[in-house]
């Protein structure tokens, strides 16, 4: 079945840096590939999400590439404010089948 | 339009127990999915419900279980609880049994201590 690896585990950035997480999966046939952010005493909220028949995905201050031959992909926060530190969550599937995902990472941005 | 509501959001069980939690989907919203959440094992799926059949289980033991309804509200159960069930239930809802290709919706969680 399939694994996706998260890394890193927390990351701690000064405001207004540039905060990249990236993840792996294993299987071949995943071809969905959303991110989460997670805050405090709520669910997992998607902030972005990508399908395998595209590269990369822009939104904002945030970005999304995925490499399929080397099976990952990565999150890019780019100006980090206070507001974005949470917890994210990467995940793949197929698109009929269910979420799996990554161990989370937990991000930090000091004013 | 409301969001994907889960009740109760905190429960305390004793152990042996059983409990119910509830989770109603995104109006229109016709699939439901249902995640543990814990620090040690992270987010683990559950089961999937869509047009009231389970269509996806994941690798859990046979205490826990579900259902949904013709309104496409669902519960889970959890029977004979044990002190590692406590952990943040999250129901997450899909336009239909293409999640991967709509997206999912969380809600806020159930939050189960079992003492």
């Amino acid at each position: 079945g399939e694994n996706v690896e998260q890394h890193p585990s927390t990351l701690s950035v000064q405001e207004g840096d540039s905060a990249v997480i990236k993840c792996t999966y294993s299987d071949s046939a995943s071809n969905y590939f959303p991110w989460y952010k997670q805050e405090l005493g709520k669910g997992p909220q998607l902030i972005i999400d990508i399908r395998s028949n595209v590269g990369e995905k822009k939104d904002q201050r945030i970005a999304v590439t995925l490499n399929k031959t080397a099976k990952h992909f990565s999150l890019h926060i780019t100006e980090t404010q206070p507001e974005d530190s949470a917890v994210y969550f990467c995940a793949a599937s197929m698109s009929t089948d269910k979420l799996i995902f990554g161990t989370g990472t937990r991000l930090q941005v000091f004013p | 339009k409301a969001g994907v509501t889960q009740t109760p959001r905190y429960l305390i069980k004793t152990r042996g127990q059983q409990v119910t939690l509830s989770c109603s989907p995104i109006s229109g919203h016709r699939s439901v999915s249902w995640y543990q959440q814990t620090p040690g094992q992270g987010l683990q799926f559950l089961f999937e419900y869509f047009s009231e059949t389970q269509r996806n289980k994941g690798n859990f033991p046979g205490r826990f279980s579900g259902r949904q309804f013709s309104n496409s509200r669902s519960e889970m159960n959890v029977s004979t609880l044990e002190l590692g069930d406590s952990a943040l239930y999250l129901c997450a809802s899909s336009l239909n049994s293409r999640g991967g290709l709509y997206g999912y919706t969380f809600g806020s969680g159930t939050r189960l201590t079992v003492v």
